[in-house]
């Protein structure tokens, strides 16, 4: 059974790191992408970004281009996103979702994690 | 960027009726390969995006068969044959077909 399993809420202060984690199980996890998408309260989601883990090609839209940084590790089985100095603008619900591909790009993303909530407060 | 317009925000149907969500890109979502990357995904409270459609038409894995999609080129549709009490949620178009990926802003179904 294909599972992305996400980390935990995490409650943070602006200015301070954070990197959550999505793991993935039940396919083989180099060889489909994984994207990580925003979703700001009562609002609709927003790509953030994807990555392939097999060479950890990655992408950014651009509102998200050098605000996060998102990773792999083949090894785990995890992608991640991680932020050097959060923002209250950053709280929000994040999700991963794994991207089925047939040559190169993903077609459509068909497996989603259950979500972690980040919350920047001082 | 591809911007995906839903212009209707709510929808309230009747119990068993058929519900019709629509969708628009700013530009052709027909990708180089010729295939269209047009999915729909629904959001129930609560709970993570949920894909129903991939490739304008294409019913996912477990998807009821009263869920169908059609549209071509930048005019999209899913179509809810007869509306259920676990159909209540937000759907969202999304495309894939250019990076950066993108969403409408999504269709609230409401059940009357």
């Amino acid at each position: 059974e294909v599972q992305l399993v996400q980390s935990g809420a995490e409650v943070k202060k602006p200015g301070e790191s954070l990197r959550i984690s999505c793991k993935g199980s039940g396919y083989t996890f180099n060889t489909y992408w994984v994207g990580w998408v925003r979703q700001m309260p009562g609002k609709g989601p927003e790509w953030m970004g994807i990555i392939y883990p097999g060479d950890s090609e990655t992408r950014y839209s651009p509102s998200f281009q050098g605000q996060v940084t998102i990773s792999a590790d083949k090894s785990m089985s995890t992608a991640f996103l991680q932020w050097s100095s959060l923002k209250a603008s950053d709280s929000a619900l994040y999700y991963c979702a794994r991207g089925y591909v047939l040559l190169f790009d993903p077609q459509y993303f068909d497996f989603w994690g259950q979500g972690t909530l980040v919350t920047v407060s001082s | 960027d591809i911007v995906m317009t839903q212009t209707l925000l709510f929808s309230t149907v009747t119990l068993g009726q058929p519900a019709s969500i629509s969708c628009r890109s700013s530009q052709s979502l027909v990708h180089s390969d010729g295939n269209t990357y047009l999915s729909w995904l629904q959001q129930r409270p609560g709970q993570p995006p949920k894909l129903l459609i991939y490739k304008i038409s294409s019913r996912f894995s477990g998807v009821p068969d009263r869920f169908s999609g059609s549209g071509a080129g930048t005019d999209f549709t899913l179509k809810i044959s007869r509306v259920e009490a676990e159909d209540v949620g937000i759907y969202y178009c999304m495309q894939t077909t250019q990076f950066p990926y993108s969403f409408g802003q999504g269709t609230k179904l409401e059940i009357k």
